[in-house]
């Protein structure tokens, strides 16, 4: 079954600890990729995305994803974690074909700093 | 440029009655998406308009329905609320332009309380 995959519900780091969180996903066709983050009560912003090329995408706020088509995986990382990165974490996917435009989500990661 | 609007911000129903959500998409984007993030139930897709025709729909009842108006802007209505539709409501809008068709940017969300 097609399904996007988050490994790791909760997180939690030190700020100024590098970051890595897990996105595998399931499909047949590599889909388009994407991260989302949701501040608590808000919506969702988007942080970068992959639709072919260079395997390591560039997003915002210091956030960077590489593409593995060998392990079907889209994990996001940053090299030093601020405060203000705490919030939850949804990877997303478009299938190519089939999917209707629907964005289908992983169960989200929440990610918790330290200071 | 301006982002996805989304009104009211919150509302509380009660069981049995109406509610009318209401979206407007980035300027010049043209598709507009409906999904619920229901606790515990993460992020599902519910409706997808273009163009003002339904394109898409998940796997909700019918009393969920919307639709798009020529200015793109979209309503989103449920029928018969029960208590399980509480929920944030999240609209995203995604261009026309072939380079950016299938991104979609949120709204900050309706919060839906059904008593």
């Amino acid at each position: 079954a097609q399904s996007v995959t988050q490994p790791d519900i909760h997180i939690t780091v030190s700020e100024g600890a590098s970051l890595e969180l897990r996105c595998n996903y399931s499909y047949g066709a590599t889909p388009y990729l994407f991260w989302y983050v949701q501040s608590p009560g808000q919506g969702l912003q988007l942080l970068l995305k992959y639709f072919s090329g260079d395997t390591l995408v560039q997003g915002i706020k210091g956030f960077e994803a590489e593409f593995k088509r060998s392990q079907s995986s889209f994990n996001l990382r940053k090299p030093s974690v601020h405060w203000s990165d705490a919030a939850e974490y949804f990877c997303a996917v478009v299938p190519l074909t089939g999917g209707g435009n629907k964005l289908t989500f992983g169960t989200g990661t929440q990610l918790k700093v330290e200071l | 440029e301006a982002g996805v609007t989304q009104s009211p911000t919150h509302l509380i129903k009660t069981r049995g009655q109406q509610v009318t959500l209401r979206c407007s998409p980035i300027s010049g984007h043209t598709s507009v998406y409906w999904y619920q993030q229901a606790l515990g139930l993460g992020l599902q897709f519910l409706l997808w308009y273009d163009e003002g025709e339904e394109r898409n729909r998940g796997n909700f009842p019918p009393r969920f329905s919307g639709r798009q108006f020529p200015n793109y802007s979209s309503e989103l209505n449920v029928n018969a609320l029960e208590l399980e539709d509480s929920a944030l409501y999240l609209c995203a809008s995604s261009s026309s332009r072939d380079s950016d068709r299938d991104t979609q940017y949120f709204g900050p969300g309706t919060r839906l309380t059904v008593l």
